[in-house]
């Protein structure tokens, strides 16, 4: 069964460093989404992406935040210069026409 | 009024009982809804879409109720394997891609 995949599964990391985080959907899928949750609390949505460009964000999804479809498979996150409160469960998701399917996430530690 | 509210629980369900939960949506113009189980520290995974007519897969059956603007999920002969968080998606519209979850409900199934 197909799955969307994510590197790393975990990322430590210094406050003000850029950390990318990597995804690769379902390959005949056409939505691509970044999902966060901060441990104990509710899923966060914060960017949705189609046809190579971003087609929604949230307020979460500030300047510091990015993403790319560089290839055709992978998707991207970069967060250019983490903060404390960047640390949470990063998921990706993707979808083709019913609700999207999760990878396993990425959970980025900023020190 | 949040977007997307659930009971947060926990509902303590003895084991080969029936438990029902709601969620309630606030944006009228909602198109698309799902109801997805999370697992402590994984991530959601799709139990099922919820059609305006209602559907049943195995022992869950969705309900939508639109004049009302809210959703259901009953879960019959509930299995110890059922203990997990449900969470409520709720998809903005055809013109909108983002998919905002509510905060889940916690249903823990006993022996």
């Amino acid at each position: 069964e197909p799955e969307v995949t994510q590197t790393p599964s975990h990322q430590v990391t210094q406050m003000g460093q850029e950390v990318i985080l990597r995804c690769v959907p379902i390959s005949n899928h056409l939505y691509f989404y970044w999902y966060r949750q901060i441990l104990g609390q509710k899923v966060e949505f914060l960017v949705s992406f189609y046809n190579n460009e971003i087609s929604e964000k949230s307020e979460i999804f500030d300047d510091q935040f990015s993403v790319e479809r560089p290839d055709g498979s992978n998707f991207t996150l970069k967060i250019r210069s983490t903060k404390l409160e960047d640390s949470a469960m990063y998921f990706c998701a993707s979808r083709e026409r019913g609700g999207p399917y999760f990878g396993p996430g990425t959970r980025l530690t900023v020190l | 009024r949040k977007e997307v509210e659930q009971d947060p629980g926990p509902f303590n369900v003895p084991e080969g009982a029936t438990v029902a939960f709601n969620c309630t949506y606030s944006n009228s113009a909602s198109q698309s809804f799902f109801w997805y189980r999370q697992d402590c520290r994984k991530e959601p995974k799709l139990l099922m879409s919820v059609y305006s007519s209602g559907n049943e897969d195995g022992r869950f059956t969705a309900q939508l109720n639109r004049a009302s603007q809210y959703i259901s999920l009953l879960i019959r002969d509930s299995k110890l394997s059922d203990s997990a968080t449900y969470l409520c998606v709720v998809n903005r519209g055809a013109a909108g891609n983002k998919l905002t979850f509510g905060g889940g409900t916690r249903v823990l199934v006993k022996p």
